[in-house]
C-alpha cells in the first residue's frame, strides 16, 4: 500500500498570504495519479488538482500543483477568505487508492 | 447539472446490514466510473470501492474486502453499496464519486452517515 503523508497537519496564515502544502508518498507514483481536494466543515470534498498540476473545472488560478516521483505540492498564491479549509492529497496509481489525512488550512 | 445523491444510512447494530444508494442524474451515468468514499466522525477520507461504467471491474478496500459488495444498475441511474457483517469502525459518512475518464472524484454526494452501534 502506498502511505501518503501531508505536512504541516495544520498551517495557519492570514488571508493575502501564501500556503504551500507538502504531500509525500512511500513509493513513486506516476504525477498522473496526484490529486488535491478541499473540504469545508459540513461539506463534501471538491477536487480541485488532478494530473498533480491541472486544475479542475472551476477552481481558480490562485491554486497551483506540482511534483512529481514521491514530493508533491499544493500552492495557494493568495489566501482568500472561502479558502480556509482541510485538504487532502490522494493517489490512484496502485489500489487500494490512498488519501493523505490532509492539512487544515486556519485563520492566523 | 450533475448531481449525486446518496441514502440508505441510518444505525445499525454491529453484526447488521445496510445497502445504501447514489442516484445519479445530469450525465450519462453508463459511461462513467463511480466510487464510495468515506469519513469516519472528526477523520480524514478513506477509499472503500470503485467499480467501471459497465460493472465489469471491481476493486475494494481490505478493511471492507468480503464484507461490503459494490455494484450499479445503469437502467436506473443508480450505484449501490451493500454492507455487510458491519462493525463499529464503519461508522462513518460514505460519499459517491464519479471518475470521469483520467479525472478522479469530480463529483461528489453530499453523503450519508452510517452509524454502527448497540
Amino acid at each position: 500500500e502506498i502511505v501518503m503523508t501531508q505536512s504541516p497537519a495544520t498551517l495557519s496564515l492570514s488571508p493575502g498570504e501564501r500556503a504551500t502544502l507538502s504531500c509525500r508518498a512511500s513509493q513513486s507514483v506516476s504525477s498522473s495519479y496526484l490529486s488535491w481536494y478541499q473540504q469545508k466543515p459540513g461539506q463534501a470534498p471538491r477536487l480541485l488538482i488532478y494530473g498533480a498540476s491541472t486544475r479542475a473545472t472551476g477552481i481558480p488560478a490562485r491554486f497551483s500543483g506540482s511534483g512529481s516521483g514521491t514530493d508533491f505540492t499544493l500552492t495557494i498564491s493568495s489566501l482568500q477568505p472561502e479558502d480556509f479549509a482541510v485538504y487532502y492529497c490522494q493517489q490512484d496509481y496502485n489500489l487500494p487508492f490512498t488519501f493523505g489525512p490532509g492539512t487544515k488550512v486556519d485563520i492566523k | 447539472e450533475v448531481q449525486l445523491v446518496e441514502s440508505g444510512g441510518g444505525l445499525v447494530q454491529p453484526g447488521g446490514s445496510l445497502r445504501l444508494s447514489c442516484a445519479a442524474s445530469g450525465f450519462t451515468f453508463s459511461s462513467y466510473e463511480m466510487n464510495w468514499v468515506r469519513q469516519a466522525p472528526g477523520k480524514g477520507l478513506e477509499w472503500v470501492s470503485y467499480i467501471s461504467s459497465s460493472g465489469s471491474t471491481i476493486y475494494y478496500a481490505d478493511s471492507v474486502k468480503g464484507r461490503f459488495t459494490i455494484s450499479r444498475d445503469n437502467a436506473k441511474n443508480s450505484l449501490y453499496l451493500q454492507m455487510n457483517s458491519l462493525r463499529a469502525e464503519d461508522t462513518a459518512v460514505y460519499y459517491c464519486a464519479r471518475d470521469d475518464d483520467t479525472i478522479p472524484h469530480d463529483y461528489w454526494g453530499q453523503g450519508t452517515l452510517v452509524t454502527v452501534s448497540s
